[in-house]
């Protein structure tokens, strides 16, 4: 069964960087996900989708201050220079046999 | 550029029926993609619920499975959700999103539509 982890918060300062990690469970290592973001009282956004081998593509108009990478089981999403419109939660998501699956969200204070 | 709208009747009896419409633009749902509902408990994280394809095939989470129906209208250009039986724990922001056929990840979302399920 695939499952994916994320830590429950982060927070970090206004213009610094913020990473974020999914980590996918035991055989499931070569899976691609993606990043989507949710801003306080919208709906999801799609950031980018991250392959096992680090490359990424965006999604339509996000900035170049986020970014994607991974290594082994975890994939990541890197902020840099936080803005206030940055603080939302951060879900991943990928998809197996099937069945779509998303992980717990990370939630995002800037401070 | 592909606008899903998604909507329904905001308030549901419980044991009543919840049916939701997604309205595509920008893209055609017998096009080469996944159509897709998840849904979002107040407070909580998201819930894949399941996905039809431009072939009418379809995908459910096992948990809703015996609950649930998606279908499409290719003359409306619209995906449907129909959930039998709901009860509080059905209480949600339910969203329509996009999956490119042979991708993983979900590339657009609809703005959601918020269900209440209370007598």
């Amino acid at each position: 069964q695939l499952v994916l982890t994320q830590s429950p918060s982060a927070s970090a300062s206004l213009g610094a960087s913020v990473k974020f990690t999914c980590t996918l469970s035991s055989g499931h290592r070569s899976f691609a996900i993606a990043w989507h973001q949710q801003q306080p009282q919208k709906g999801p956004r799609y950031l980018m989708k991250i392959n096992a081998d680090g490359s990424h593509s965006k999604g339509d108009g996000i900035p170049d201050r986020f970014s994607g990478s991974s290594s082994g089981p975890e994939r990541y999403l890197t902020i840099s220079s936080l803005q206030s419109e940055d603080e939302a939660d951060y879900y991943c998501q990928t998809y197996v046999s099937g069945i779509q699956v998303f992980g717990g969200g990370t939630k995002l204070t800037v401070l | 550029q592909v606008h899903l709208q998604d909507s329904g009747p905001g308030l549901v009896k419980p044991s009543g029926t919840l049916s939701l419409t997604c309205a595509v633009s920008g893209d055609s749902v017998s096009g080469s993609s996944w159509w897709s509902w998840v849904r979002q408990p107040p407070g909580k994280g998201l819930e894949w619920i399941g996905e039809i394809s431009h072939r009418g095939s379809t995908h459910y989470n096992p948990s809703l499975k015996s609950r649930l129906t998606i279908s499409v209208d290719t003359s409306r250009n619209e995906v449907y959700l129909d959930l039998i039986s709901v009860t509080a724990a059905d209480t949600a922001v339910y969203y329509c999103a996009r999956r490119p056929d042979g991708y993983y990840e979900v590339d657009n979302w609809g703005q959601g539509t918020l269900v209440t399920v209370s007598s």
